[in-house]
């Protein structure tokens, strides 16, 4: 089945630095790329949707500024966040509708502001 | 835009018995209505899906309804395991509003030996 490696798995970095994400689709084009952000014990909350070749779009209340969405291909898309800090500390993960199969996801990244 | 609410957060159920989570959609051209098992730190993880043209559809011991006109679909778990101790949420896409996926609040469900 169609398999999306986010990489990742696990970063920590220092309060006001950034930190790039990156999901690619290993056996199928995406054209479009979800993001999500999972708070503990919450929901995955969609940030943004990502399009192969234009600019993101982004869900009310989300930073388009502070969190860079790059879809420069039909196999890889990225998430960066910048300037990040404690609050963004967060699980995110990308997903990629991958035909009639559905979607798939990326294995996530467990961001740790310092 | 798209909101699902699901129900109930938390389910506490002894072995064997049945559960059933309940989620609405708001946006009625929603066409597609997986639902997902999540373990901590992990993916989500797809156990039965349903789209808008069949009303109900079950694999093994777990099943999924669906009613378009009220907006409402359930998930069904008969003979529980306490492996099927997890957090489970559901989902809505239409393909109107770029095909995003937008999840429900989430159930986290008990299974008791």
């Amino acid at each position: 089945g169609a398999v999306v490696s986010q990489h990742p798995s696990r970063v920590i970095c220092k309060s006001g630095t950034s930190v790039k994400i990156e999901c690619r689709s290993l056996d199928f084009q995406a054209t479009t790329m979800f993001w999500y952000r999972q708070f503990p014990k919450q929901s995955l909350m969609l940030m943004a949707t990502s399009n192969e070749g234009s600019k993101a779009t982004y869900e009310q209340g989300v930073e388009k500024d502070k969190f860079l969405i790059n879809h420069a291909s039909l196999t890889l898309s990225t998430l960066t966040v910048t300037s990040a800090h404690p609050e963004d500390s967060s699980f995110y993960i990308c997903s990629a509708r991958a035909g009639w199969e559905g979607y798939t996801f990326g294995s996530g990244t467990r961001l740790t502001v310092v | 835009g798209e909101n699902v609410e699901q129900h109930p957060s938390t389910l506490s159920v002894q072995e064997g018995d049945s559960a059933v989570i309940k989620c609405t959609y708001s946006d009625s051209a929603s066409n597609y209505f997986p639902w997902y098992k999540q373990e901590l730190g992990k993916r989500p993880q797809l156990i039965i899906d349903i789209r808008s043209n069949v009303g109900e559809k079950k694999d093994q011991r777990i099943a999924v309804t669906l009613n378009k006109t009220a907006k409402h679909f359930s998930l069904h778990i008969t003979e529980t395991q306490p492996e099927d101790s997890a957090v489970y949420f559901c989902a809505a896409s239409s393909p109107y509003n770029t095909d995003k996926l937008i999840f429900g609040t989430g159930t986290r469900l008990q299974v008791f030996p």
